[in-house]
């Protein structure tokens, strides 16, 4: 149990074009989903967290009209990457939570952008 | 949440016990100590978490010293597919618990 997807695995797009992924939680619900970047032999950054119904929560630095997080249902959150450049290329991972109150966090496969 | 110290990299050859320490000497009375790994261009997964009592499950073992200070995470029986950056996290137990990733432990399982 507490499975969670992302898709898609793998994008290379060109510079100015939007790129959407998809994090899902397939056998459970998530009350909230976090958002991670992690840029080549460095740690996980938070991104954003982000309840289900509601806004999501931008960390320092990270620009929300930039990377625009969506979390519609119970099971799905979605990330937009708008107007990508290369140095948005990156690992994004997302990770779900999944009663509140519990601290573990599952994590997906991550996916791996790289803008042209 | 309270800093950790790691040592950036340890070898274990296969089939002997993974001791990897954490240092949380600033841990506070509501932190429990979290454990997660990252096999190279995966996710993260969870390993074990304790608050003050030692626990083990069908992943690894982890001692909490009794000052809380510090921890060690074992895993009896190393095998290669353990190779991972192993990361220790003391978390609150408050409404953000955010996980905040530090450097990590590079174990390497040597054949």
């Amino acid at each position: 149990g507490a499975v969670v997807s992302q898709h898609p695995s793998w994008v290379i797009c060109k510079s100015g074009t939007s790129v959407k992924i998809e994090c899902r939680s397939l056998d459970f619900q998530a009350t909230t989903m976090f958002w991670y970047r992690q840029f080549p032999k460095q740690s996980l950054m938070l991104m954003a967290t982000s309840n289900e119904g509601s806004k999501a929560t931008y960390e320092q630095g990270v620009e929300k009209d930039k990377f625009l997080i969506n979390h519609a249902s119970l099971t799905l959150s979605t990330l937009t990457v708008t107007s990508a450049h290369p140095e948005d290329s990156s690992f994004y991972i997302c990770s779900a939570r999944r009663l509140a109150g519990a601290n573990e966090q599952f994590f997906g496969p991550g996916t791996r952008l790289t803008v042209l | 949440d309270a800093k950790t110290t790691q040592p950036p990299s340890m070898d274990c050859a296969e089939g002997r016990a993974a001791n990897l320490p954490c240092n949380h000497s600033t841990i506070s009375g509501n932190e429990y100590v979290y454990w997660y790994r990252q096999i190279h261009s995966q996710g993260p997964q969870y390993i074990i978490h304790g608050l003050k009592n030692n626990e083990t499950n069908e992943m690894a073992s982890l001692i909490i010293t009794e000052d809380r200070k510090s921890s060690t995470l074992i895993l009896p029986h190393a095998t290669l597919r353990d190779t991972a950056v192993y990361y220790c996290m003391p978390i609150s137990s408050g409404s953000a618990r955010q996980l905040t990733f530090g450097s990590g432990t590079q174990l390497t399982v040597l054949p």
